[in-house]
């Protein structure tokens, strides 16, 4: 089965940087991605990891180690636009179907202050 | 925009009814996944199809079916209503099965706001 663990809820001020972990277990393993979620909106795609190591996209960094099952997304000079929660998502064989797919951590909750 | 659409943005029903949801993912996308997402729950997979053809199921109800038409839209069936389905009921597409060798992303529709009263 799949299991992915990521904070709750964090706190930022604008301007600052803020790393979100996630840690996660699956079989299969066959990429990792983050997307974003304003309130009541559809998810977003950020960005997506399948070796180890970061990938850098503007103000947004992801990484990857694949031996430790971990992950972070990295937010650099916060704006207020980046409260949103951030979910992370495995893609691995989900059991039971012989096919890949991706589970989603529940999301990590990110209140960017002044 | 996704370029993935849903049909309707909200719905209010009563328990023991009916409703479907539809989709159309974005042009040219073959696969279409169905994802639940309830306040105290992350998005949880429920069914996907592929060109037409069920490709994998998820944590689905049995109260609960979908199909995919030959034009590659989806609707998903709800039926016997409970309080406990209120939920976003988001549809995505991506262009091909994911464990391919791009990325494989999805990309998602606004989503249907059901709530059961």
């Amino acid at each position: 089965g799949q299991n992915i663990d990521q904070p709750t809820e964090m706190t930022a001020t604008e301007g600052a940087i803020v790393q979100i972990n996630c840690t996660y277990q699956t079989s299969g393993f066959n990429g990792l991605f983050w997307y974003q979620q304003h309130a009541g909106e559809a998810p977003t795609f950020l960005s997506y990891n399948v070796l180890d190591g970061l990938e850098e996209k503007g103000r947004f960094s992801s990484f990857l180690s694949r031996s430790k099952g971990y992950s972070y997304l990295l937010l650099k000079e916060l704006q207020m636009k980046d409260s949103a929660s951030y979910l992370c998502a495995v893609r691995g064989l989900y059991s039971g179907a012989g096919s890949y797919q991706l589970t989603f951590g529940k999301g990590t909750k990110l209140s960017v202050i002044p | 925009d996704s370029g993935v659409t849903q049909t309707p943005k909200h719905l209010i029903t009563a328990t023991g009814q009916r409703v479907t949801l539809r989709c159309s993912p974005r042009s040219g996308d073959l696969s279409v996944y169905w994802y639940q997402q309830s306040l105290d729950q992350g998005l949880q997979f429920l069914i996907q199809y592929y060109n037409g053809e069920e490709r994998a199921k998820g944590n689905i109800l049995e109260r609960f079916s979908a199909q995919q038409f030959p034009d590659l839209h989806s609707e998903l069936n709800l039926s016997s209503l409970e309080l406990g389905d209120s939920a976003l009921y988001f549809c995505a597409s991506s262009a091909g099965l994911a464990g391919g060798t791009n990325t494989g992303e999805l990309f998602f529709g606004e989503g249907s706001r059901l709530t059961v009263l």
